[in-house]
């Protein structure tokens, strides 16, 4: 079955530091894979996407994740955090095919220390 | 405003009552979608509309779910005799077209059964 598994739970860093975010995923066919970021009582804002081509993918905010197929991983990355970057991170794979109906990890929340 | 509006915010029922949960897309957007978001957990895929047809209903949990979207724009997904396992955060995302275009997620709203 398709699923998508982010092995932190938590993770804090501080100001300016960079940050990676993991996820894996097990899907049979190419992935369509996401990272959304969800603030305290707001909907999920998209901040990138992979559907095919370069394997580093650049997002909103300063975000890049990497596609890896021989490891089955889209990690998430940022140079240098922003008190403003804590909230909770979801990686996500596309399982219908059209691109939207997606299976979500658990999420990654992230705290930023000053 | 221009995003996907969803009422009521918080709706708390007692077990066995049912409720009904109300989604307003993006004007324009001909696909919707309902996520199911329980505590610490990511998004669930619920059910998918094209405009007023349901494509897509594999997500819903059981047959006291039922979602419309009967004139392709405003939806509601209603819940019948609702349990205490209802309780979680449903979230509405609309998009375009639903091919490969982005998703655009509301703020949800959180159901509490008593």
């Amino acid at each position: 079955a398709q699923s998508v598994t982010q092995p932190d739970i938590h993770i804090t860093v501080s100001e300016g530091a960079s940050l990676e975010l993991r996820c894996n995923y097990s899907y049979g066919a190419t992935p369509y894979l996401f990272w959304y970021v969800q603030s305290p009582g707001q909907g999920l804002q998209l901040l990138l996407k992979y559907f095919s081509g370069d394997t580093l993918v650049q997002g909103i905010k300063g975000f890049e994740a990497e596609f890896k197929r021989s490891q089955s991983s889209f990690n998430l990355r940022k140079p240098s955090v922003h008190w403003s970057d804590a909230a909770e991170y979801f990686c996500a794979v596309d399982v219908g095919g059209y691109g939207n109906k997606l299976v979500f990890g658990a999420g990654t929340i992230l705290r930023v220390k000053s | 405003g221009a995003g996907v509006s969803q009422s009521p915010r918080y709706k708390v029922a007692k077990r066995g009552q049912d409720v009904a949960l109300r989604c307003d897309p993006i004007s324009g957007h001909v696909s919707l979608f309902w996520y199911q978001q329980a505590l610490g957990q990511g998004p669930e895929f619920l059910t998918y509309f094209q405009n007023e047809a349901q494509l897509d209903k594999s997500g819903l949990p059981s047959d006291r779910f039922f979602a419309e979207r009967p004139e392709g724009s405003v939806s509601t997904l209603k819940i019948q005799r609702t349990q205490q396992e209802d309780s979680a955060v449903y979230l509405c995302a609309s998009s375009l077209d639903g091919y490969n275009s982005p998703l655009h997620f509301g703020n949800g709203t959180r159901l509490t059964v008593t």
